[in-house]
């Protein structure tokens, strides 16, 4: 069954240092694969995507994401966080090439930033 | 830009009732989804539609069913509201080169 694994519920990260934020998925055929964001009372904000190409995903506010069709990941990361960062993410996956281009969610990660 | 809109950002409703929600997108998108949030469960796909008059269950489809009469619009009814049913409801949707959420609806049943 196609599934995407958020296997962090809950971090916490101190201002300015690196944050990874895991994701896995499990698909059977070629993944596009995603990551959102959501602040508290807030919709969901798309930060980058990944269709082809470089594995390597440059999104927006200073993320960016590696996609390692080996280990079946597609990981988030920032260099140095900020106290804006924290917020609900949430990792989705796809398949553009079928009919009905349905997208799979992650259960989310809770990021909390200390000062 | 495109913009997805869901009528209502806060319902309650009480038990029993009949409830519409309405999503309506300012493009020529295709396909249109329902989405449940719930903590700790992420968006769960409730149902969606890849064209006026089409509908596909989604993966928690049972309490609620779904209607499209023209493209822009996709409404998600719950025939008979249950307090399980209280939930925030995201509504998208999407064409080949990504998807549009609305701000959604957190409905309280009661």
């Amino acid at each position: 069954a196609q599934s995407v694994t958020q296997p962090d519920i809950h971090i916490t990260v101190s201002e300015g240092a690196s944050l990874e934020l895991r994701c896995n998925y499990s698909y059977g055929a070629t993944p596009y694969l995603f990551w959102y964001v959501q602040s508290p009372g807030q919709g969901l904000q798309l930060l980058l995507k990944y269709f082809s190409g470089d594995t390597l995903v440059q999104g927006i506010k200073g993320f960016e994401a590696e996609f390692k069709r080996s280990q079946s990941s597609f990981n988030l990361r920032k260099p140095s966080v900020h106290w804006s960062d924290a917020a609900e993410y949430f990792c989705a996956v796809t398949n553009y090439g079928g009919a009905t281009n349905k997208l799979i969610f992650g259960t989310g990660t809770l990021l909390a930033v200390q000062p | 830009d495109v913009k997805v809109t869901q009528s209502s950002r806060y319902l309650v409703k009480r038990t029993g009732e009949k409830v519409f929600l309405e999503c309506v997108q300012d493009m020529d998108h295709e396909n249109m989804f329902w989405y449940r949030q719930d903590p700790g469960l992420g968006l769960r796909l409730i149902y969606f539609s890849y064209d006026v008059k089409m509908k596909e269950k989604g993966d928690i489809p049972e309490g609620y069913s779904v209607s499209r009469e023209k493209k822009e619009r996709f409404s998600l009814i719950l025939e008979s509201a249950s307090t399980n049913q209280t939930s925030m409801y995201l509504c998208a949707s999407s064409t080949k080169t990504g998807y549009t959420f609305g701000s959604g609806t957190r409905l309280t049943v009661v």
